[in-house]
């Protein structure tokens, strides 16, 4: 039961660089989030997914672009990564249902910048 | 809009005593009020919600929170702390009269809890 499985788990990359972080859910989920965490700033969301095929923006989404091709698959791309983009990155799915199902999260991606 | 807060950013605690993370959180209706623990280099888990119904809530590891509406809170507690209950803490609120379907939560910034033996 693998539950969110995120890839890479660590990654370095040059400042004007392009990356594709995977997420995958076995749990049949419909809803699908990727957030960030900074220290002291707790999680932020940068998109979200309510269904296969369908992406929207949440609270930071400047750089990141999203595709949700598959139900059980959410990628978030970097087009150009800056060294703002630091961070580490969790992705999370849950049922949707009425709001009150609690998420469940990948063990994260750490990514810098250089 | 909503939004929630935890007003300490650690919280030091010798084993065997009781426990206490607090979050106060804001919303136009009424909230769905979760807590979840992150260990190191790991992702969150879930740990406990409050829906609606009683105002004590119980969760996994001997954990429960108190929900309080007219304090707009909601602490988190264990009678008896464990060195193993040393991680980061994050509270979340949601409103539920909020527009649209996507369940987003907002997070309080984490509240590190260190228990020494």
């Amino acid at each position: 039961n693998a539950g969110v499985t995120q890839t890479p788990k660590f990654r370095v990359l040059k400042t004007g660089q392009s990356m594709t972080l995977l997420c995958a859910q076995d749990m049949n989920h419909e809803y699908m989030y990727w957030y960030r965490q900074d220290p002291g700033m707790g999680l932020r969301l940068i998109h979200y997914s309510v269904g296969e095929g369908t992406t929207a923006k949440g609270e930071v989404p400047d750089g990141y672009n999203v595709s949700r091709l598959k139900k059980q698959n959410f990628l978030l791309g970097l087009e150009s990564a800056a060294p703002s983009q630091t961070s580490v990155y969790f992705c999370a799915s849950s049922y949707a249902q009425t709001g009150n199902q609690p998420q469940h999260f990948g063990d994260g991606t750490r990514l810098s910048i250089l | 809009a909503q939004s929630v807060a935890q007003p300490e950013d650690q919280v030091n605690v010798a084993e065997g005593n009781p426990l206490t993370v607090k979050c106060t959180y804001s919303v136009s209706g009424n909230p769905y009020l979760f807590w979840y623990v992150q260990y190191p280099n790991r992702g969150l888990q879930f740990l406990l919600k409050y829906i609606t119904g009683d105002n004590l809530v119980k969760g996994s590891y001997g954990f429960e929170a108190e929900f309080n509406k007219s304090q707009t809170s909601f602490h988190l507690k264990k009678p008896s702390a464990l060195v193993s209950d040393s991680a980061l803490y994050f509270c979340a609120v949601r409103d539920i009269l909020l527009r649209g379907n996507d369940y987003k939560l907002s997070f309080g910034a984490g509240t590190t809890v260190t228990v020494r033996a």
